[in-house]
């Protein structure tokens, strides 16, 4: 089956500019997670979705960063106002359950370049 | 908070070789441990996990990991090396009861040498 895809692959933007960022978990998985990966960091955990629940947002970096999720499925990670320190790649993952037993399956990310 | 060491940058070994990545965690209670791979210009992919039962967990392309509760490690081993294992791979840790993050190390790069 098909798994979580992640649109654009490669986002090129200006400082100050605004930008989106979006994820399509597997279908029928209720638990939808955004990570940021930079070089040598490991990955940074930014928010977690669970179905009609309120988003754990704890890791967001700041008040330019926010993030949707729409009818259970899509979802959309928005920075705004970007700066060059947010230069990294976005990584989505979605889980067929938000119990800490469940693997979550990860898309391939979308690479921000701020300049 | 939970949080996952890797001290490793960086593990050579040779075609044919065991491989070893080392993994320690620090988490409030049970943990739950995790591995996953990441290939150049790739998401990261599930390898395996520990939940609960035998300390040594075996996972995807002969790889397994053992977890060792009193020096809080989770390593991960394979018995030979083989070149398409040349990978970033990351721990994982996420406790039993409390949030539901992941928190990853920062990920070792693998480089098998043929």
């Amino acid at each position: 089956g098909a798994g979580v895809s992640q649109s654009p692959s490669n986002k090129v933007t200006e400082k100050g500019k605004d930008v989106e960022l979006r994820c399509d978990p597997i279908s029928g998985h209720t638990a939808l997670y955004w990570y940021r990966q930079s070089l040598g960091q490991g990955l940074e955990f930014l928010i977690y979705f669970q179905g009609n629940s309120a988003p754990d947002k704890s890791g967001l970096p700041s008040d330019r960063f926010s993030a949707e999720r729409t009818g259970g499925s899509v979802s959309t990670l928005t920075i705004q106002r970007t700066q060059q320190e947010d230069s990294a790649v976005y990584l989505c993952a979605s889980s067929s359950s938000s119990g800490p037993a469940y693997e979550q399956y990860f898309g391939p990310g979308t690479r921000l370049t701020v300049t | 908070a939970q949080s996952v060491a890797q001290p490793e940058d960086q593990v050579n070994v040779a075609e044919g070789n065991p491989l070893t990545v080392k993994c320690t965690y620090s988490v409030s209670g049970n943990p739950y441990l995790f591995w996953y791979v990441q290939y150049p210009n790739r998401g990261l992919q599930f390898l395996l996990k520990y939940i609960t039962g035998d300390n040594l967990v075996k996972g995807s392309y002969g790889f397994e990991a053992e977890f060792n509760k009193s020096q809080t490690s989770f390593h991960l081993k394979k018995p030979s090396a083989l070149v398409s294992d040349s990978a970033l791979y990351f721990c994982a840790v996420r406790p039993l009861f409390g949030n539901n993050r992941l928190a990853f190390g920062k990920g070792n790069q693998v480089v098998v040498i043929p």
